[in-house]
């Protein structure tokens, strides 16, 4: 597998139900960031966590990062349909070197 | 809140042509990137720009690509002679070196 992949590729949920995204990467990272992309659009940052942090908290969402089994989730609390979008992990190996993505997950909120 | 501006926002080229997509950073910004993502794909680091120079590139990155920074506040790439499988969507991003990566809205590349 490559650096970066999320899991599942697809997740359709009712609407106030709660969201969970996977990723996975292989090598040392600096830090892992989630994106989301709405169709067709550009790449908006959610948050970042760093390699010594464990969780991180912003709003709706709740990243975990796991340095040990390399892997990280996030969690979108109660999710609304302008929830729906894909949405990328991203890894930085060092503070300001490239970001290498994820696949993505597209999730689906039914409303 | 400052954002990184990219035009156009949509650019149809023939084969074979040169394209220059501009990208206007945030300010205080010292590291430039782009990257691309094809239709339906993941997406790919073409390039990272540092003190006027390029600090890293992929192999994605050939002698069509070049970047440059003709001014202190646009970052350009250009692609000399486009190929159809260079029809994408081309962001670009810039940070500061201690924080997330800020990307624009993107310009989709369609080369026919």
């Amino acid at each position: 597998s490559q650096q970066g992949e999320e899991d599942p590729q697809a997740l359709s949920i009712q609407e106030g139900e709660n969201a969970t995204m996977n990723c996975s990467y292989k090598t040392s990272i600096n830090n892992l960031q989630w994106y989301r992309q709405n169709s067709g659009r550009g790449l908006v940052h959610l948050i970042l966590i760093r390699s010594n942090e464990r969780e991180k908290h912003s709003g709706r969402l709740r990243v975990t990062l796991d340095t040990s089994k390399k892997s990280s989730s996030l969690l979108i609390t109660a999710s609304r349909a302008a929830d729906t979008a894909s949405y990328f992990c991203a890894t930085g190996k060092f503070g300001n070197e490239k970001l290498t993505f994820g696949t993505g997950t597209r999730l689906t909120i039914i409303p | 809140e400052p954002e990184v501006t990219q035009t156009p926002s949509h650019q149809v080229t023939q084969m074979g042509q040169e394209v220059i997509l501009r990208c206007v950073p945030i300010s205080n910004h010292l590291y430039f990137y782009w990257y691309r993502q094809i239709l339906g794909q993941k997406v790919e680091f073409l390039v990272s720009f540092y003190n006027n120079e390029i600090s890293e590139k992929s192999e994605i990155f050939d002698d069509q690509f070049s970047v440059e920074r003709p001014d202190g506040s646009n970052f350009t790439l250009k692609i000399r002679s486009t190929k159809l499988e260079d029809s994408a969507m081309y962001f670009c991003a810039s940070m500061t070196g201690r924080t997330e990566a800020f990307f624009g809205q993107g310009t989709r590349l369609t080369v026919v």
